[in-house]
């Protein structure tokens, strides 16, 4: 799997977009990107992934280059409780068989009130 | 919605002792993963299971065994327990099969194991 490269800390303010920036230049054509995030001591939580496209759901955006060697993360109005450790994950998509995450180093966001 | 389930929450174990882990997946759901998170470290994947088999092995010691039952429920068992297990154990759980080339995992609150 790809390996990734986040800042290690990030401060946004309270109800503004919290961009948080990934690079996987290394990524191949059938690895897909993944955000998790982990509160303080709580398990890890999925948030989005994405092979190509940006990507949206009801908690965030991906945004991913054209030549998907970085992406972005995106929320669009932070709050306290996005308060947490945000893990950029490449990883190949697989069927039939379990396929692991490898977290990294992460990026702190703290969001500031 | 349904949830991982974890038990026990927090466990407290002396050296030398034994501990068992349970993890019981979002029903519907195959695929078991156990990760290990140290003292202000990330999560380690520790082990996997898909379909009752095991799928991936991580940094396992060879200590701990683990073994995923008909019920797709999941034990983490682990000897001779020393300072340095003390972690944070986390289980997760995915559908697997052929559904989607690629699937989120969804992880339960964790076990606390402390030993001394």
């Amino acid at each position: 799997d790809a390996k990734t490269t986040q800042p290690p800390s990030m401060d946004c303010a309270e109800g503004r977009a919290a961009n948080l920036p990934c690079n996987h230049s290394t990524i191949s054509g059938n690895e897909y990107v993944y955000w998790y995030r982990q509160i303080h001591s709580q398990g890890p939580q999925y948030i989005i992934h994405g092979l190509k496209n940006n990507e949206t759901n009801e908690m965030a955006s991906l945004i991913i280059t054209e030549d998907r060697k970085s992406s972005t993360l995106i929320l669009p109005h932070a709050t306290l409780r996005d308060t947490a450790v945000y893990y950029c994950i490449v990883r190949v998509g697989s069927s039939g068989s379990a396929r692991q995450l490898t977290f990294g180093s992460g990026t702190q966001l703290t969001v500031l009130p | 919605a349904a949830g991982v389930i974890q038990s026990p929450r927090h466990l407290i174990k002396e050296k030398r002792e034994t501990a068992t882990l349970k993890c019981y997946p979002i029903p519907r759901h195959d695929t078991v993963y156990w990760y290990q998170q140290g003292p202000g470290q990330d999560p380690q994947f520790l082990i996997s299971f898909y379909e009752k088999m095991q799928s991936d092995k991580g940094s396992i010691p060879d200590r701990f065994s683990a073994q995923q039952f008909s019920d797709y429920h999941s034990e983490l068992n682990m000897s001779s327990l020393e300072l340095g297990d003390s972690a944070l154990y986390f289980c997760a759980s995915s559908p697997g099969g052929w559904v989607a080339p690629s699937y989120e995992q969804y992880f339960g609150p964790g076990t606390r194991l402390t030993v001394t």
